[in-house]
């Protein structure tokens, strides 16, 4: 079974800093394109970036409003898909959630920025 | 970037009704779209690629059509269990990907 699982959501203070993971299985984690796209309570979706496969250099993409701040990594040897969060502000509270090519999704984890 | 304009936001309609929603691209997408459906609390599931192609495991109940900037999106009856926000996605040109600002269905 394809399964998507993030960890590492929580409560940080504005200007703080917060790593999330996504852990695969259950396909070729290293064949895929990953995203991170997040939910702001009561709002709708935004994609916040992309990591491609080896075979496209690993080449990352994010969106205008975190790029600089937010960083996307991952490690095929663990199946694992990262989201380093740097100089947080309130306006990143959210649910984020990791897609793998867009077509399966976790089901998310919560980062409240707020002091 | 490439700006998504669906609607409409929100609709009421009949269980057995024939729901529609439309998307609109602000510049030619091909057919580089996707429809997700997300119930309260959970994760988008998507229903439709590539414009028009049916997820595996979808009912044949949903479908999509389109190309180039204008897009639909087609409940042929719907069904209590469809009750949900469904987002349009394109994926022509990122970054950055770009969704529609979302259509919550609900049963009269």
């Amino acid at each position: 079974e394809v399964q998507l699982v993030e960890s590492g959501g929580g409560l940080v203070q504005p200007g703080g800093s917060l790593r999330l993971s996504c852990a695969a299985s259950g396909f070729t984690f290293s064949d895929h394109y990953m995203d991170w796209v997040r939910q702001a309570p009561g709002k709708g979706l935004e994609w916040v970036g992309r990591t491609r496969n080896k075979a496209n250099s690993y080449t990352t993409e994010y969106a205008a409003s975190v790029k600089g701040r937010f960083t996307i990594s991952r490690d095929d040897s663990k199946n694992s898909l990262y989201l380093q969060m740097n100089s947080l502000k309130t306006e990143d509270t959210a649910v984020y959630y990791c897609a793998s090519q867009m077509d399966v999704w976790g089901k998310g984890t919560t980062v409240t920025v707020s002091s | 970037d490439i700006q998504m304009t669906q609607s409409p936001s929100s609709l009421s309609a009949s269980v057995g009704d024939r729901v529609t929603i439309t998307c609109q691209a602000s510049q030619d997408i091909s057919n580089y779209l996707n429809w997700y459906q997300q119930k309260p609390g959970k994760a988008p599931k998507l229903l439709i690629y590539d414009a028009s192609n049916l997820e595996t495991g979808v009912p044949s109940r949903f479908s999509g059509s389109g190309s180039g900037t204008d897009f639909t999106f087609t409940i042929s009856s719907l069904q209590p269990e469809d009750i949900a926000t469904y987002y349009c996605q394109q994926y022509d040109n990122l970054p950055p990907i770009t969704f529609g600002g979302g259509t919550k269905v609900e049963i009269k």
